[in-house]
């Protein structure tokens, strides 16, 4: 079965400062990668998502992702953080073929100083 | 075009009653899945809705079931509430089945189990 790790449940950075989120996954064959942000009393927005070709995936807000399949990461990066984007961050994934349910990661909470 | 609503936002439940959520997805989309939000087990994958039909199912009791009117709008019920389904609940449709597609999430119905 597929699965899906965050080893950093909270993150502090200054804003302008950049960012990686990390992630591990846990998955016999290429999977399906998604990157999910939920700002509080919100639900999930998709930020990126990868399925295959080019393992640098860009995002919305600036945000983008490397999967690196020797390493099953799929870590989160944004140069330039924002005080807007201090929320909580999910990796997700979903394996390739009748399994098609989401397996989210424990999520990582971000948090912005000014 | 409208987001996915979901309603109600908040509820609070006694120990032993039945909730019933609702969820109005994306005009166009004809997938819904639930899943449920908590402190302690994250988030996890309830079941999934094509056509009316269930097409994916995750690892809860039979208290909690869903289904799938005609024009794409979903329900689930939860019966005999315990105290652990206290929770954020939260519905994302998409276009297509599985989560190969993008999915868009509403912001949730908290549920409070007393």
């Amino acid at each position: 079965a597929q699965s899906v790790t965050q080893p950093d449940i909270h993150i502090t950075v200054s804003e302008g400062a950049s960012l990686e989120l990390r992630c591990n996954y846990s998955y016999g064959a290429t999977p399906y990668l998604f990157w999910y942000v939920q700002s509080p009393g919100q639900g999930l927005q998709l930020l990126l998502k990868y399925f295959s070709g080019d393992t640098l995936v860009q995002g919305i807000k600036g945000f983008e992702a490397e999967f690196k399949r020797s390493q099953s990461s799929f870590n989160l990066r944004k140069p330039s953080v924002h005080w807007s984007d201090a929320a909580e961050y999910f990796c997700a994934v979903v394996g390739t073929g009748t399994a098609s349910k989401l397996t989210f990661g424990t999520g990582t909470r971000l948090q912005v100083t000014l | 075009k409208a987001g996915v609503t979901q309603t109600p936002r908040y509820l609070i439940k006694t120990r032993g009653q039945q909730v019933t959520l609702s969820c109005s997805p994306i005009s166009g989309h004809r997938s819904v899945s639930w899943y449920q939000q908590t402190p302690g087990q994250g988030l996890q994958f309830l079941f999934e809705y094509f056509s009316e039909t269930q097409r994916n199912k995750g690892n809860f009791p039979g208290r909690f079931s869903g289904r799938q009117f005609s024009n794409s709008r979903s329900e689930m019920n939860v019966s005999t509430l315990e105290l652990g389904d206290s929770a954020l609940y939260l519905c994302a449709s998409s276009f297509q089945q599985g989560s190969t597609g993008e999915l868009f999430f509403g912001e949730g119905s908290r549920l409070t189990v007393l």
